[in-house]
């Protein structure tokens, strides 16, 4: 059975900052999705992995994928208030359509 | 461009009732899905299809059926409402290589 786990669960971090968010997989996959979700709302797609050593950036949000060692990160650059949210990441095991969710990272950006 | 069309919003249910939630999606992908979602946990994988016709269960489909006999429609039958069935409920659609389209989710309260 496949477990996704995430850590932190819950990140209070200062703007300005910099922190990573960790995301281990228990099983072989190759893709793997990282999503966001405002209270109340939502998922949002922010990141798809798609083979080992994938990297993809948006703003101050960047995404790595390292299948061998079953290692997703997500890492924050200057941190501002407006990334406050959960982020979860997905991993395919699989079709398409079926995912395996971390428990997600409540992340709390304070002024 | 409506993307994913769940219904309701909300719900209340006694238990031993049964409903229907509706989900419909616009964008002929042949992958759907039905999630529930509770605190703490992360999102869970009810059931799942990779085409009209083919269904199949996921991580926690006890007391859901599903049925897919278009391309476009994926409804979730909850056959006699129990409290544990209290969740956000998302459904989703996508096509390979790319992420889960989600809906807006309904908001259940089994009493």
């Amino acid at each position: 059975e496949l477990k996704v786990e995430q850590n932190p669960l819950f990140l209070s971090m200062q703007e300005g900052k910099n922190y990573t968010i960790y995301c281990n997989y228990s099983t072989t996959s190759d893709r793997l999705y990282w999503y966001r979700q405002d209270p109340g709302k939502s998922l949002e797609s922010l990141f798809v992995l798609l083979s080992n050593g994938a990297v993809k950036q948006e703003g101050r949000l960047m995404a790595s994928l390292d299948t061998k060692a079953r290692l997703s990160t997500l890492h924050i650059t200057a941190a501002v208030h407006d990334l406050s949210a959960t982020y979860f990441c997905a991993v395919v095991t699989g079709t398409a359509s079926k995912l395996t969710f971390g428990t997600g990272t409540r992340l709390q950006v304070t002024l | 461009n409506a993307g994913v069309t769940q219904t309701p919003k909300f719900q209340v249910l006694k238990t031993g009732q049964s409903m229907t939630l509706q989900c419909a999606q616009d964008m002929n992908h042949e992958y759907m899905s039905w999630y529930r979602q509770d605190p703490g946990m992360g999102l869970r994988l009810i059931h799942y299809s990779v085409g009209a016709g083919i269904t199949d269960q996921g991580e926690v489909p006890n007391g859901y059926n599903v049925s897919r006999s278009t391309t476009e429609d994926f409804p979730l039958r909850l056959l006699s409402a129990a409290p544990s069935q209290t969740s956000v409920y998302f459904c989703a659609s996508t096509t390979w290589g790319a992420p889960l389209h989600f809906g807006n989710g309904t908001r259940l309260t089994v009493t």
